[in-house]
C-alpha cells in the first residue's frame, strides 16, 4: 500500500481558495489501479467524499462541491492536489487524501493522516 | 445521491460482547459496500470492502454481510482496541457517500 501525506495552510480566509497537496510515497500517481481522492470531516461530524482524479487526469466530484472544487495530479512530483474556491466557515474540516482502488469494487484503502483547515478571518 | 443510514448511532458494549451495526442504503447498491473504523484524531481505516471481504491485516473477528439495501458489520468478540466509530460507504454510484457513523463505547 502507498503512503500519503497532506500539506498546506491550516488557516484560510473566507472567500479565498483552499489549496492542499498530497504527496504519494511507496507508489506512483501514474499507477492506473488507483483513483487519488479527497475526503473531509468537519469537527465532530462524519465523512464527506469530495472527489478524485485518475492517473490520466479524469475526475469525479461531489455535486455538492462541484462548482468550487478542482482536483489534479502532477505525475512529475508524485503529488495530487485539491483546490476549493470561495470558502466559508462551513468548509472548516479535517481534510484527508486517500487512494481508491480504480476498478470495481472501489474502496479507499490508504489514507493520509489528515490536515485541519480552518476558515476564518 | 444514495443516502446511507446506520443504526444505532451509538452503542455501549463490554469486552467480549458480540456487536452488530446495520447500514441501509436508500436504493440498491449491489455489494458495493465498505466499512471503515476511525479512532479519535486518526484517519479512517478500511476494514471490509465489497460487503464481506476482509482487508489484509484486519482481525477475523470482523465480518460483513448483506446485499441490495441492507448490510451489517459484526464484531464477534469486542476487544479493547475496537472502541471507535464505524462508517459504512457505498461506491455503487457517484457521489460516493458514507453513513453518519456508529460510535462504539465502553460499557
Amino acid at each position: 500500500q502507498v503512503q500519503l501525506q497532506e500539506s498546506g495552510p491550516g488557516l484560510v480566509k473566507p472567500s479565498e481558495t483552499l489549496s492542499l497537496t498530497c504527496t504519494v510515497s511507496g507508489g506512483s500517481v501514474s499507477d492506473s489501479t488507483y483513483y487519488w481522492s479527497w475526503v473531509r470531516q468537519p469537527p465532530g461530524k462524519g465523512l464527506e467524499w469530495i472527489g478524485h482524479v485518475s492517473y490520466s487526469g479524469g475526475t469525479n466530484y461531489n455535486p455538492s462541491l462541484k462548482s468550487r472544487v478542482t482536483i489534479s495530479v502532477d505525475t512529475s512530483k508524485t503529488q495530487f492536489s485539491l483546490k476549493l474556491s470561495s470558502v466559508t466557515a462551513a468548509d472548516t474540516a479535517l481534510y484527508f487524501c486517500a487512494s481508491a482502488y480504480y476498478y470495481a469494487p472501489h474502496y479507499l484503502d490508504s489514507w493520509g493522516q489528515g490536515t485541519l483547515v480552518a476558515v476564518s478571518s | 445521491d444514495i443516502q446511507m443510514t446506520q443504526s444505532p448511532s451509538s452503542l455501549s458494549a463490554s469486552v467480549g460482547d458480540r456487536v452488530t451495526i446495520t447500514c441501509r442504503a436508500s436504493q440498491p447498491i449491489s455489494s458495493f459496500l465498505n466499512w471503515y473504523q476511525q479512532k479519535p484524531g486518526k484517519a479512517p481505516k478500511l476494514l471490509i470492502y465489497a460487503t464481506s471481504t476482509l482487508q489484509s491485516g484486519v482481525p477475523s473477528r470482523f465480518s460483513g454481510s448483506g446485499s441490495g439495501t441492507d448490510f451489517t458489520l459484526t464484531i464477534s468478540s469486542l476487544q479493547p482496541e475496537d472502541f471507535a466509530t464505524y462508517y459504512c460507504q457505498q461506491t455503487y454510484s457517484f457521489p460516493w457517500t458514507f453513513g453518519q457513523g456508529t460510535k462504539v463505547e465502553i460499557k
